[in-house]
């Protein structure tokens, strides 16, 4: 199967810490992957595209400066939340893609996802 | 007009019910459609993937696709408790690996 690790699953941390979350796909390589965050009740809001020895790139309204992203390798980006404050608690889900099949786009696979609570 | 929508619901079925959930997309050029299932606090999690016209079976799961219509529909025979929750759409262009989400459709299966 595609599996997807994700790492923490839970933080609780105080204002101004930065955290640092952890997206590993475990059986196949990820040129792509995705950052999503979920407010309760709310659909997925994607954040941004995570791609393999290039920057990400990120939706209308996301900071970069503020949410860190680094795809060093084929099967691992991390997100990182830099002086998290408040508003900033949120479910963070991170997805990865198989490149390419013969049928054209693969699914994404989603990682269990990091509920993050700022004090 | 939302690229993808579905009716929020909460949909509410009887247990052993069919379950119809639907979609419909704006962008002509769509070409993967999905579905994802979601329990509350919980991440996402494939359950069809669909490319071509027409119907596709998985157990108790049938996704339907009409690319002229740009709609796509999952349905679920025999409906369980366990399948609670909230179904959500998603739909990619060719080559553009991004997927666009419908809000999703909560749906709640009835002992």
């Amino acid at each position: 199967g595609a599996v997807v690790s994700q790492h923490p699953s839970w933080v609780i941390c105080k204002s101004g810490t930065s955290v640092k979350i952890e997206c590993r796909s475990l059986d196949f390589q990820a040129t792509t992957m995705f950052w999503y965050r979920q407010f309760p009740k709310q659909s997925l809001m994607l954040m941004a595209t995570s791609n393999e020895g290039s920057k990400a790139t990120y939706e209308q309204g996301v900071e970069k400066d503020k949410f860190l992203i680094n795809h060093a390798s084929l099967t691992l980006s991390t997100l990182t939340v830099t002086s998290a404050h408040p508003e900033d608690s949120s479910f963070y889900i991170c997805s990865a893609v198989r490149d390419r099949g013969p049928r054209g786009n693969q699914p994404q696979h989603f990682g269990d996802g990091t509920r993050l609570s700022i004090l | 007009q939302k690229e993808v929508e579905q009716n929020s619901g909460p949909l509410s079925v009887p247990e052993g019910a069919i379950a119809s959930l639907n979609c419909t997309y704006s962008d002509r050029v769509s070409q993967s459609f999905f579905w994802y299932r979601q329990y509350s606090g919980k991440s996402p999690e494939l359950i069809m993937s669909i490319y071509s016209n027409g119907d596709k079976e998985d157990g108790r799961f049938t996704a339907q696709l009409n690319k002229a219509s740009q709609y796509v529909s999952l349905l679920i025979r025999d409906s369980q408790p366990s399948d609670s929750a909230t179904y959500l759409c998603a739909v990619s262009r060719l080559g553009a690996q991004k997927l666009v989400f419908g809000q999703g459709t909560r749906l709640t299966i009835n002992p």
